[in-house]
């Protein structure tokens, strides 16, 4: 079944404890974005990726970090999370950036940050 | 700038009845644009998308969208909704020259019986 997978679905962690959020897509795409969620602002964009080792910043980068070492995986990074972060994050993926391409989400992950 | 508009933060409507959610965009030429639908505790799944041609779109559960140049917006529609139609609803927009996607902040359904 084509999906993106994120784990944990649920995270409550500390101010500075340094946390992954890992995602994966077994639809072999090319472009894997991560997006917070928050009450009435829709998604924002973090980071996204076109192709392996390629990343560049969305809207809101500030305090998070992404790598992309397989063209499957797209982990989100968050080296010292403060309070602000606390957010719904959903990563996805899709053949390429272009406008024909829609995107595939996984089922997000709920992070506090206390 | 490219933003996004749904006017509607929350929409109640009653099981049988018609459904329209409002989206607008601000942007120069016509994008490409697409609905997607948020179940409780889901991620987004489409619903359609629109990116030339015809401006009425068939989508998936019966959603329909149409596309409107001269007033900017993006409609979606659906003549008789279910009790399973509730759910978040957003608008999202990508620019045709840089590919920049934008969503709306979203519209939340309510069915009541």
């Amino acid at each position: 079944e084509a999906q993106v997978t994120q784990n944990p679905r649920y995270l409550i962690t500390v101010t500075g404890k340094k946390l992954t959020v890992t995602c994966s897509q077994n639809m072999n795409h090319e472009y894997m974005s991560w997006y917070r969620q928050d009450p009435g602002l829709g998604l924002r964009q973090i980071y996204y990726s076109m192709n392996v080792e390629v990343t560049d910043k969305g809207d809101v980068p500030e305090g998070y970090k992404v790598s992309r070492k397989e063209k499957r995986n797209f982990p989100l990074i968050l080296e010292s999370p403060s309070p602000n972060q606390t957010s719904l994050y959903f990563c996805a993926s899709s053949r390429g950036q272009g406008g024909d391409s829609p995107l595939h989400f996984g089922n997000g992950t709920r992070l506090t940050v206390t | 700038a490219q933003s996004v508009t749904q006017p509607d933060i929350h929409i109640t409507v009653s099981e049988g009845a018609s459904l329209e959610l409002r989206c607008n965009y601000s942007y120069g030429a016509t994008p490409y644009l697409f609905w997607y639908v948020q179940s409780p505790g889901q991620g987004l799944q489409l619903l359609l998308k629109y990116f030339s041609g015809d401006t009425l779109v068939q989508g998936i559960k019966g959603f329909e969208a149409e596309f409107k140049r001269s007033q900017s917006s993006f409609n979606l529609r659906k003549p008789s909704v279910h009790w399973s139609d509730a759910a978040e609803y957003f608008c999202a927009v990508v620019r045709s020259n840089d590919y920049k996607l934008s969503f709306g902040a979203g519209t939340t359904v309510t069915v009541r019986a």
